[in-house]
């Protein structure tokens, strides 16, 4: 049980055009998602934290807009890095943390964004 | 959220426990003690987590100092398969989970 996916695995894009992640939990639903970026050697750095039918709530220094999250059902979140750059290019990881179980966080496999 | 210090990293004889420290001296009364890890190229894996008492499950046991200063993780057969970066996380129940560094577990054959 809590198993948590992302679409696509591994995704590589144009400097200038946008990217969506998605996040689904495949057995359970999810009332908190969050998205965390991390760069090689480096380790997890969290984003933002999102509530189903609310806006999300971002970590200092991640922009928003460029960052964008929608966690529109309790089962799928979407993260869209907008006019994408290589310094962009990172392993996005999503978690979840199920509704009324608890505070455990289950992560994806992860994303690998490249951007050239 | 409290502060946690790991060893950058460890090796482990397969078939033999690992034992990884984490020093948490300003834990709060109400702070959990959180173990995840993360294989190489994957998303964390929850393995266990503790407030007090020592804890144990299929993956691993969870030994806790009495007075909650610091704690040991341990994986009793190490496994070429738990070559993994290990992280120690100390937080309330219902705060986000923030990674540090964590150690860098090799398990040789």
């Amino acid at each position: 049980g809590a198993v948590v996916s992302q679409h696509p695995s591994r995704v590589i894009c144009k400097s200038g055009t946008s990217v969506k992640i998605e996040c689904r939990s495949l057995d359970f639903q999810a009332t908190t998602m969050f998205w965390y970026r991390q760069f090689p050697k480096q380790s997890l750095m969290l984003m933002a934290t999102s509530n189903e039918g609310s806006k999300a709530t971002y970590e200092q220094g991640v922009e928003k807009d460029k960052f964008l999250i929608n966690h529109a059902s309790l089962t799928l979140s979407t993260l869209t890095v907008t006019s994408a750059h290589p310094e962009d290019s990172s392993f996005y990881i999503c978690s979840a943390r199920p509704r009324g179980l608890g505070y455990e966080q289950y992560f994806g496999p992860g994303t690998r964004l490249t951007v050239t | 959220d409290a502060k946690t210090t790991q060893p950058p990293s460890m090796d482990c004889a397969e078939g033999r426990a690992a034992n990884l420290p984490c020093n948490h001296s300003t834990i709060s009364g109400n702070e959990y003690v959180y173990w995840y890890r993360q294989i190489h190229s994957q998303g964390p894996q929850y393995i266990i987590h503790g407030l007090k008492n020592n804890e144990t499950n299929e993956m691993a046991s969870l030994i806790i100092t009495e007075d909650r200063k610091s704690s040991t993780l341990i994986l009793p057969h190490a496994t070429l398969r738990d070559t993994a970066v290990y992280y120690c996380i100390v937080k309330t129940g219902a705060n986000n989970l923030f990674f540090g560094t964590g150690t860098r577990l090799t398990v040789i054959p």
